[in-house]
């Protein structure tokens, strides 16, 4: 079955360190999406992209990175990890085109930044 | 997007209909109506979706009001496994499909 999977489950980091987390969906949908979920926040989103080669912004981008080299990998990388990126981590995918997508989200990552 | 608003908690029996409301006085013409679930620890999960129409699918209903101002996912049989917080998002269909979360519904199951 195809499916969405994030790696590491579990990160315990030390401030400054850059640190990556991947996300792997196996569905073949162009766009990947990067959220953060914090207690008293919900879920914000942090990158996300419609597809290979594209990448944007979203709401608390300002820390973090993303590349798309190809369709089924958004890896998220934290340049230089601070305590207050200390959070749980979602990635989701949607496919493109539709008018009214849904998307499908991984387990999430719960990084802790000491 | 139109702003959403929910209670903050819910409980229903278990075996019962849990219908959780939504409201969005200032959606417009091309938004959809989406709930999403969160339970414990778990990445969120669709659950349905519409524009005008009440929908159905496996998981649950949705009716939306005539003049789309506001909505009621109904679970038609709780089970202990509903508990969890729910997401109403209104969004706009098209190039854009970022979701914008709220606070949600937390839905306590009682046995």
């Amino acid at each position: 079955d195809a499916e969405i999977t994030q790696s590491p489950r579990h990160k315990i980091t030390e401030t400054g360190r850059q640190v990556t987390l991947a996300c792997h969906q196996t569905w073949n949908h162009n766009n990947m999406f990067w959220y953060r979920q914090d207690l008293g926040h919900g879920l914000r989103l942090i990158h996300y992209s419609y597809g290979v080669q594209d990448t944007n912004k979203g709401e608390v981008s300002d820390g973090y990175s993303v590349s798309r080299s190809n369709t089924e990998d958004l890896p998220l990388t934290l340049e230089s990890a601070a305590s207050s990126q200390t959070s749980v981590y979602f990635c989701a995918s949607s496919e493109k085109g539709m008018s009214a997508d849904t998307q499908y989200f991984g387990p999430g990552t719960r990084l802790t930044v000491l | 997007d139109a702003k959403t608003t929910q209670p903050p908690s819910m409980d229903c029996a278990e075996g019962r209909a849990a219908n959780l409301p939504c409201n969005h006085s200032t959606i417009s013409g091309n938004e959809y109506v989406y709930w999403y679930r969160q339970i414990h620890s778990q990445g969120p999960q669709y659950i349905i979706h519409g524009l005008k129409n009440n929908e159905t699918n496996e998981m649950a209903s949705l009716i939306i009001t005539e003049d789309r101002k506001s909505s009621t996912l109904i679970l038609p049989h709780a089970t202990l496994r509903d508990t969890a917080v729910y997401y109403c998002i209104v969004r706009r269909g098209g190039a854009t499909n970022k979701l914008i979360f709220g606070t949600g519904t937390l839905l306590a199951v009682q046995p």
